[in-house]
């Protein structure tokens, strides 16, 4: 089956880190550009970051620039997001999507992440 | 970057056509062809019905249309079914190497 699995949400302090995975299946990742999209709770759809197949370039929203780390391992089809000084706006649903020529063909189902004291 | 603009809420009759615009810029919606277009269900993660303007991915029903003219894209919605009752978000690539979502459409089938 052709899926996104995302996981590594969860509650953190403002000021705190985690780290979000995603793994694909179904597919040949290495070839595939991928994203990081969020939603906060009852809003809409805000990009977060991209990265190609070879792993660059790499682009980031004004939001999450300097604070947030894509990354990705194609050998084990996965890509990441490594979120520092996170913030109560950071407080969202966090989906991984690959990229198809500037939109986002396939979508995973997302990990809550909250921030909060 | 702010977001693409449309309008909060569309509805329209079983059958009936609707449409949804987005608006922007000349430095995202009118500088390029890559607008996108994604339906969501309460609960579920976004699904793509558009790409690169006019393109359906294999699998989208063919009740889906979109255009662009000038800075504004839209999206028909043709023979409105009871299942098209979701939210719609449009998106651009804005030449600054990011991308731009729309605020969000809610369609209500009356």
């Amino acid at each position: 089956e052709v899926q996104l699995v995302e996981s590594g949400g969860g509650l953190v302090k403002p000021g705190g880190s985690l780290r979000l995975s995603c793994v694909a299946s179904g597919f040949t990742f290495s070839p595939y550009s991928m994203n990081w999209v969020r939603q906060a709770p009852g809003k809409g759809l805000e990009w977060v970051s991209y990265i190609t197949g070879s792993s660059s370039p790499i682009h980031y929203a004004d939001s999450v620039k300097g604070r947030f780390t894509i990354s990705r391992d194609n050998a084990k089809n996965s890509v990441y997001l490594q979120m520092n000084s996170l913030r109560a706006e950071d407080t969202a649903i966090y989906y991984c999507a690959r990229g198809l020529q500037y939109a986002f063909d396939m979508w995973g189902q997302g990990t809550m992440v909250t921030v909060s004291s | 970057q702010s977001a693409l603009t449309q309008p909060a809420s569309v509805s329209g009759s079983p059958g009936q056509s609707i449409t949804i615009s987005c608006t922007g810029s000349s430095s995202d919606v009118g500088g390029y062809n890559y607008v996108s277009w994604y339906q969501q269900h309460p609960g579920k993660a976004p699904k793509l019905l558009i790409y690169e303007v006019t393109n359906r991915p294999s699998g989208v029903f063919n009740r889906f249309s979109a255009s662009k003219s000038g800075n504004t894209a839209f999206l028909t919605i043709s023979g409105l079914q009871p299942e098209d009752e979701a939210d719609y978000y449009c998106t651009s690539y804005t030449g600054i190497n990011t991308r731009v979502f729309g605020t969000g459409t809610k369609v209500t089938v009356l």
